[in-house]
């Protein structure tokens, strides 16, 4: 079980606008940065979103990011096909065993 | 760009130890802010942190595998290294090496070596 906890799945038709949430706790999102990876199928995941709102170079604008409190989400506007894969958030857990931690990881289908 | 490159054995026997190496081209691995993590993913599940390590040897581990985890880093040949002993058929996975920073996020990752602990 993850420490974080994504949906595991999310749906929405190509066009419109999907979020994915992140929930953690103090020790996590509540105090540290979050990330988010996109994995599509049979690749490496990607980096979307860091320091909770980033952009890397060369990722769209339709990718963004936000943090409120102990949670985080993901959102994405104008879907594509290509935008079916798995996708990830991720932190520094600072609890007693502190860690880097990411959530179980949320499928999207692109109907 | 930036590129990784896993390599190491695609089969380990239960009980023995896992070595991975990841080569880094188009940029040093000495750079100035980064780390550099090994990162695992069973088949099918979710994404795990083995652990990182700086250019100047400094390293973390998972707690929940630090008894095990051995990562180096060879300046030289601009590559770094991962050894996981007493392995079980848990350890099966795919392993990614990937440029790290504090915060934490990962960029690039590398394609990623699956490994797979069977007699």
């Amino acid at each position: 079980q993850s420490v974080l906890t994504q949906p595991p799945s999310v749906s929405a038709a190509p066009g419109q606008k999907v979020t994915i949430s992140c929930s953690g706790s103090s020790s996590n999102i509540g105090n540290n940065y979050v990330s988010w990876y996109q994995q599509l199928p049979g690749t490496a995941p990607k980096l979307l979103i860091y320091d909770n709102n980033k952009r890397p170079s060369g990722i769209p604008d339709r990718f963004s990011g936000s943090k409120s409190g102990t949670s985080a989400t993901l959102g994405i506007t104008g879907l594509q096909t290509g935008d079916e894969a798995d996708y990830y958030c991720g932190t520094w857990d600072s609890s007693l065993s502190a860690n880097v931690v990411f959530g179980g990881g949320t499928k999207l289908t692109v109907l | 760009q930036l590129q990784l490159q896993e390599s190491g054995s695609g089969l380990v026997k239960p009980s023995q130890t896992l070595s991975l190496t990841c080569a880094v081209s188009g940029g040093s691995i000495s750079s100035g802010g980064y780390s550099w993590s090994w990162i695992r993913q069973p088949p099918g599940k979710g994404l795990e942190w083995i652990g990182y390590i700086y250019h100047s040897g400094s390293t973390y581990y998972n707690p929940s595998l630090k008894s095990r985890v051995t990562i180096s880093v060879d300046r030289s040949k601009n590559q770094f290294s991962l050894k996981l002993s007493s392995v079980t058929a848990a350890d099966t996975a795919v392993y990614y090496c990937a440029r790290s920073r504090h915060a934490p996020w990962f960029d690039p990752w590398g394609q990623g070596t699956l490994v797979t602990v069977s007699s």
